[in-house]
């Protein structure tokens, strides 16, 4: 069976500060994977996808940058946190029709 | 106008109850519908799959499917506390890389 798994779970980071966070999905080959942000008591906001290693559309023109370096493997990243930048980053892959799974999270405050 | 609107409540109903939840869209391209689950703090858990119309039922679970109307539903029988989290719909058409999704709904279910 599938999973997805994203780390960290938390973060808190000072504003000016760099971002790493990952996803990786086992269980499946060259799956769709996609980051989205979902701000406090708002709706999903999708932030970059990916069809492929090294394939990065980019939905947002923010200070945020997706990259794909293995088949699995999803990261998303900044080089200056903004306080704008704080909320629950998802990560998710496409199944065989149109369906999303998502993984646990990971809930970023910049301060 | 946005292209799916799902009113974000919050719904709040006794336990036992029947809870309608609904969506409506646009694009009459859409094809594949979804309703996920989201419990505070986790990330969206796909709870019904449905494609073109019609309904589909799992459990105490049911979605519904007017395309005629643009409507979807979802319906949950013999509600339960366990049941209180936000409810998203997502939708999208044959090839579409992305998934447009609702605002989602808070339901609370009252003991």
């Amino acid at each position: 069976s599938q999973t997805i798994h994203q780390w960290p779970a938390t973060l808190v980071q000072p504003v000016g500060s760099p971002l790493s966070l990952e996803c990786t999905v086992e269980g499946t080959s060259n799956p769709n994977l996609y980051w989205y942000r979902q701000a406090a008591g708002r709706g999903l906001q999708l932030l970059f996808y990916s069809v492929g290693i090294g394939q990065i559309s980019s939905e947002v023109p923010q200070n945020l940058s997706a990259s794909r370096p293995q088949d699995r493997q999803f990261i998303l990243s900044s080089k200056k946190l903004l306080l704008s930048d704080s909320g629950f980053y998802l990560c998710a892959w496409r199944g065989e029709t149109a369906q999303q799974y998502f993984g646990p999270g990971t809930r970023l405050t910049v301060l | 106008q946005k292209e799916v609107e799902q009113d974000p409540g919050p719904l709040s109903v006794p336990e036992g109850a029947i809870v309608s939840l609904n969506c409506t869209y646009s694009n009459s391209a859409f094809q594949y519908f979804m309703w996920y689950r989201q419990y505070s703090r986790k990330g969206p858990e796909l709870l019904m799959y449905t494609y073109s119309s019609g309904n589909k039922e799992d459990g105490r679970f049911t979605a519904q499917v007017d395309k005629s109307s643009k409507y979807i539903s979802l319906f949950i029988r013999d509600s339960q506390p366990s049941d209180s989290a936000t409810y998203l719909c997502a939708m999208n058409n044959q090839g579409a890389q992305k998934l447009v999704f609702g605002q989602g709904t808070r339901l609370t279910i009252n003991p």
